[in-house]
């Protein structure tokens, strides 16, 4: 079974840092990976998605993913935090169980950033 | 502009009662979806339906009913025999139901047990 494990239930940075929210996963074939971001009492808004095309996955907003095979990451970055990307971040494993698109979510991790 | 609608954004049920939430699409998917969310807790998956007419049970079914009568909508009722409903209640669709299919939210629902 798939599964999905976020490193880091918090995440702590200045305002034009570097940012980076971990994520390892588990998939017994070459999955489809996912990274969300939710605002405070809003839905998710999709970063950007890997789907076995180019390992390197840019997004919206100058975020960014690689795909490891062989560490089993889809590590989320971005090079420069803005106050408005403070909000909880979500990796997201396809899973085909059952023949349909059953999405398994990581706990979330929670990015705030300081002036 | 084609999205994902949930009404209410708020609800408050008392005990005993059965609610229903809305989810509407313009997008034209035939697949749809309905996950709660808890605080510090990824999404977890209740009901999905693959085509109108059809539907089947998530993780989390136990004390939720839904219906796809048209493509466009997805209503959940929350029932009496959910023991513990107050959450957050996320609506998704997508396209179909391949695995690279992106879902798409809509932007919530709170319900809270009075």
């Amino acid at each position: 079974a798939q599964s999905v494990t976020q490193l880091d239930s918090h995440v702590s940075v200045s305002e034009g840092t570097p940012v980076l929210l971990r994520c390892n996963y588990s998939s017994s074939y070459s999955p489809s990976l996912f990274w969300y971001v939710q605002h405070p009492n809003k839905g998710l808004q999709l970063l950007l998605k890997y789907t076995s095309a180019a390992t390197l996955v840019k997004g919206i907003n100058g975020f960014e993913a690689e795909f490891k095979k062989s560490e089993t990451s889809f590590h989320l970055t971005k090079p420069s935090a803005h106050m408005s990307d403070a909000a909880e971040y979500f990796c997201v494993v396809s899973d085909w169980g059952g023949g349909y698109n059953k999405l398994i979510f990581g706990a979330g991790t929670r990015l705030a950033v300081h002036p | 502009d084609g999205g994902i609608t949930q009404s209410p954004k708020y609800l408050f049920r008392k005990e005993g009662q059965n609610v229903t939430l809305s989810c509407e699409q313009n997008l034209n998917h035939d697949a749809m979806y309905w996950y709660r969310q808890d605080p510090g807790q990824g999404l977890r998956l209740i009901y999905y339906s693959q085509i109108v007419n059809d539907f089947q049970k998530g993780d989390i079914a136990e004390g939720y009913s839904v219906s796809r009568e048209k493509k466009e909508s997805f209503p959940l009722t929350v029932t009496s025999a959910q023991k513990n409903p107050t959450a957050f209640y996320l609506c998704a669709s997508s396209s179909r139901t391949g695995g690279t299919d992106t879902q798409y939210f809509g932007p919530g629902t709170r319900l809270t047990v009075l």
